[in-house]
């Protein structure tokens, strides 16, 4: 079974508003989280580094304001997308380890669709 | 920054070939190395790793081979089925770094019955 969860798996949401995706590592404690993007037909991107209990890292070109991320204990970790848009509109898919060196696990995705 | 690529985005082949994916990476620091195949609309699935002090690994089916010198990465599927369809990506990283995995730009390989 998975040890990395996403919610919601799908979810719809207009313009303007604010949605939150869940990643949840279910088997371990995660001191580090990840979290990509990939628009139709291209690449897992990376947006963030989602670190327990410590501000986040974002990539270049990723805005902070607009992509929160929060780690509040060692199995989750959340992306909110604010003032959504169409152009928002991609696959969000979390990753985790137990720690540096471990395996990876990959969560299912979140698909994000903004009218 | 630095990242990893891919040489042919789309690879068809007859069920039963063998086939064979490519990848170049450029970060020469970069010493755990994994395979991942990808369905529509699904999360990156495991394949197969090497990590930089080897060369070759064989799974069920799949081999990896690295060749550090020229930083070429490949998979090797053998008896390709249908069932194999689907977007492949590699994906590198510093293993003890606790760094995110970088993702090459993905092969679409096709497989005929």
């Amino acid at each position: 079974g998975a040890v990395v969860s996403q919610h919601p798996s799908r979810v719809i949401c207009k313009s303007g508003t604010s949605v939150k995706i869940e990643c949840r590592s279910l088997d371990f404690q995660a001191t580090t989280m990840f979290w990509y993007r990939q628009f139709p037909k291209q690449s897992l991107m990376l947006m963030a580094t989602s670190n327990e209990g410590s501000k986040a890292t974002y990539e270049q070109g990723v805005e902070k304001d607009k992509f929160l991320i929060n780690h509040a204990s060692l199995t989750l970790s959340t992306l909110t997308v604010t003032s959504a848009h169409p152009e928002d509109s991609s696959f969000y898919i979390c990753s985790a380890s137990a720690q540096p060196g471990n395996t990876i696990y990959f969560g299912e995705g979140s698909w994000l669709t903004v009218v | 920054g630095e990242s990893v690529g891919l040489h042919l985005p789309t690879l068809s082949v007859q069920e039963g070939d063998n086939s064979i994916i490519n990848c170049a990476y450029s970060n020469s620091a970069s010493d755990y190395f994994i395979w991942y195949k990808q369905e529509s609309g699904k999360g990156p699935q495991f394949i197969i790793d090497i990590r930089s002090n080897m060369d070759k690994r064989q799974g069920q089916r799949v081999t990896v081979l690295l060749n550090k010198t020229v930083k070429h990465l490949s998979l090797q599927i053998a008896a390709t089925q249908p069932g194999d369809s689907a977007v492949y990506f590699c994906a590198e990283n510093i293993d003890q770094a606790g760094t995110a995995l970088i993702f090459g730009k993905g092969t679409t390989l096709s497989v005929s019955s």
